[in-house]
């Protein structure tokens, strides 16, 4: 199957530093990407939905300046925190769409990022 | 905005038993899929159903989705201790929106 993968998988980061996360898909070519949000013992929360080439698109609340997403290739897009603060600190998981598989989607494996 | 909600929030069975899990949605779909995450770590997917389709097996996993209703239900056969995690639903088209989530505890 498809496979996405996320770097790093933690990260630990002083407050008011930038963090910036990977996503990648592997063995397809991804046009629109997924970041997602979970907070501990909740939901994932969508953020932003990346397409390649384009701007992302943000959900209501989030963010476009802090959480800068670029999705620069068909395989990567990245998260950046920026000016990160505590209240960040959170698990964040991307995922990818493989075409031809009717919109299911791929995960990551996450990323832990912790900001003291 | 939240898509999928499951009910119950948390289950605890024993070994052995079967566990049933819903999942309500809002709007139209393309398909459901059903997710497992154990704590701390990435999503597993399990099953994907169409919006087309009213079951779907496999392995020990058996999904029902009632467009009508706009429900869906996951039904773990024969639990096992490993079968502990939390269980998310979330439909497509492309932006998935997740439940809340089921918390299923298996003991051994």
């Amino acid at each position: 199957g498809a496979v996405v993968s996320q770097h790093p998988s933690w990260v630990i980061c002083k407050s008011g530093t930038s963090v910036k996360i990977e996503c990648r898909s592997l063995d397809f070519q991804a046009t629109t990407m997924f970041w997602y949000r979970q907070f501990p013992k909740q939901s994932l929360m969508l953020m932003a939905t990346s397409n390649e080439g384009s701007k992302a698109t943000y959900e209501q609340g989030v963010e476009k300046d802090k959480f800068l997403i670029n999705h620069a290739s068909l395989t990567l897009s990245t998260l950046t925190v920026t000016s990160a603060h505590p209240e960040d600190s959170s698990f964040y998981i991307c995922s990818a769409i493989s075409p031809g598989t009717s919109d299911e989607q791929f995960f990551g494996p996450g990323t832990r990022l912790t900001v003291l | 905005s939240q898509q999928g909600e499951e009910d119950p929030q948390a289950l605890s069975i024993q070994e052995g038993e079967n566990a049933t899990m819903n999942c309500s949605y809002k709007t139209s779909i393309n398909n459901l899929q059903w997710y497992r995450q154990n704590s701390g770590r990435g999503l597993v997917h399990l099953i994907l159903i169409r919006s087309n389709e009213r079951e779907k097996h496999s392995g020990r996993l058996r999904v029902t989705l009632d467009t009508s209703k706009k429900s869906s239900s996951l039904l773990i056969t024969a639990s096992r201790a490993a079968d502990t995690a939390s269980y998310f639903c979330a439909t497509a088209p492309n932006d998935m929106r997740f439940g809340a989530g089921t918390r299923l505890t298996v003991k051994p």
